[in-house]
């Protein structure tokens, strides 16, 4: 069966420009997470959603960065001028809802800030 | 507020040795705890959960983990240690913050385990 799937896998952009990162969580699976897993800060939480409401988004790190979930399935994780510190990898993982249950992790999208 | 302390960030066995990855947690509620593992160029994999049922754990590949209370801690081993069980290792409490349960993983800075032939 499908897993999560994220795209791209890999992003080069220049400092200043806006991405956008797309997660496709295992069908069925409510709760999405955004993980952002960097050298310095190791993996840290960045927003959960259930459906497609976002009942934490305490760990955004500034308002340059936002997600949407639609449908309750994909959802887009935009970094809007971006800097060189927003460089690391992204993972998303899904769940079923209960908050005991196994989180699967997608691949990631390994963003570079030139 | 819940988070969890890899004591190791660096462990090398020997093949065939036993493996103990250490971690401490810190929680005000009956956590969640759990270990992934990451191997190179690949995505996050659950070994093993402890969810409040029974303290000691098994998990895939051989590894387990067993939950002491009173230490606080939540230890990862496994007998004897394979080649391809070199990776990042994650000890992870899942947030629980009474009725808002998010279910939000909480990460320890990682152990990587080296194994030597």
């Amino acid at each position: 069966g499908a897993g999560v799937s994220q795209s791209p896998s890999n992003k080069v952009t220049e400092k200043g420009k806006d991405v956008e990162l797309r997660c496709d969580p295992i069908s069925g699976h409510t709760a999405l997470y955004w993980y952002r897993q960097s050298l310095g800060q190791g993996l840290e939480f960045l927003i959960y959603f259930q459906g497609n409401s976002a009942p934490d988004k305490s760990g955004l790190p500034s308002d340059r960065f936002s997600a949407e979930r639609t449908g309750g399935s994909v959802s887009t994780l935009t970094i809007q001028r971006t800097q060189q510190e927003d460089s690391a990898v992204y993972l998303c993982a899904s769940s079923l809802v209960d908050y005991s249950n196994e989180q699967f992790f997608g691949p990631g999208t390994r963003l570079t800030v030139l | 507020a819940q988070s969890v302390t890899q004591l190791d960030s660096h462990v090398s066995v020997s093949e065939g040795t036993p493996v103990l990855l250490r971690c401490n947690y810190s929680s005000s509620y009956s956590p969640s705890l759990f270990w992934y593992v990451q191997h190179p160029n690949k995505g996050l994999q659950l070994l093993l959960k402890y969810t409040s049922a029974a303290t000691l754990v098994k998990g895939i590949n051989g590894f387990e983990a067993e939950f002491k209370k009173s230490e606080t801690s939540f230890h990862l081993t496994k007998p004897s240690a394979h080649m391809s069980d070199a990776a990042e290792y994650f000890c992870v409490v899942s947030d629980e913050r009474g009725s808002s349960n998010t279910g939000k993983l909480i990460f320890g800075q990682g152990t990587t385990l080296q194994v030597k032939p």
